[in-house]
């Protein structure tokens, strides 16, 4: 069965303090894995979008990577006006132009 | 451009009256998607649409009935609420995908069934 699992549920990182975030996949024929941000009360908002396995991508204090089965979205030196959801999401052979989403990772940095 | 908007941003139905959430997008896409966010679920697509005259049923269309009439407009139809419905609800719109584009979505609207 066709799958989009992120961890954690929820993590909480004090102002500085590196870490990643996971989003596991189990499609077939994937066509794009998506980040996106959404903060509390808002709608998500998009980061990146990855294609093939081994390709990266940065924006600030946010990298995103991809291999066959997972992305990692790295935050480096993470400040508080980083905490938000990080959604991912997939684009796969048997969704047409449709999407399916993960659960999210719930960020809090703390100053 | 405003992007993708929603009317209203909250609302409070009883069970078995009727509403519907309007969808507006001024960036001329093809694309257009309802979801819905529940705690711990992400979000689920209800229906979606490929361009204006056309809908599809998603993941979880029932309950539910949409129109495109017009390009710019996707409308999302509740006949007759049920609590199970209380639910965040989100609009998407997307170009034709040359690529696979991202989605970019509206504000949400915020739904409470007593």
């Amino acid at each position: 069965e066709d799958q989009v699992t992120q961890s954690p549920e929820a993590l909480r990182l004090q102002e500085g303090e590196s870490s990643s975030l996971n989003c596991s996949y189990t499609v077939s024929g994937l066509r794009g894995l998506f980040w996106y941000r959404q903060d509390p009360g808002k709608g998500p908002e998009f980061l990146f979008t990855l294609y093939s396995a081994g390709e990266e991508k940065e924006k600030e204090r946010l990298k995103a990577t991809l291999t066959k089965k997972e992305s990692f979205l790295h935050i480096t030196a993470p400040k508080p006006e980083d905490s938000a959801t990080y959604l991912c999401a997939v684009q796969a052979d048997n969704y047409g132009q449709n999407f399916v989403f993960g659960p999210g990772t719930r960020l809090s940095v703390l100053p | 451009n405003a992007g993708v908007t929603q009317t209203p941003k909250f609302r409070v139905l009883k069970t078995g009256q009727s509403m519907t959430l309007l969808c507006a997008q001024d960036m001329n896409h093809e694309y257009m998607y309802w979801y819905r966010q529940d705690p711990g679920m992400g979000l689920r697509l209800i229906h979606y649409s490929v361009g204006e005259g056309t809908t599809a049923k998603g993941e979880v269309p029932d309950g539910y009935n949409v129109s495109r009439l017009k390009k710019q407009n996707f409308l999302l139809g509740l006949e007759s609420a049920a609590p199970s419905q209380t639910s965040v609800y989100f609009c998407a719109s997307r170009q034709i995908p040359s690529g696979y584009n991202e989605q970019f979505f509206g504000p949400g609207t915020r739904l409470t069934v007593l």
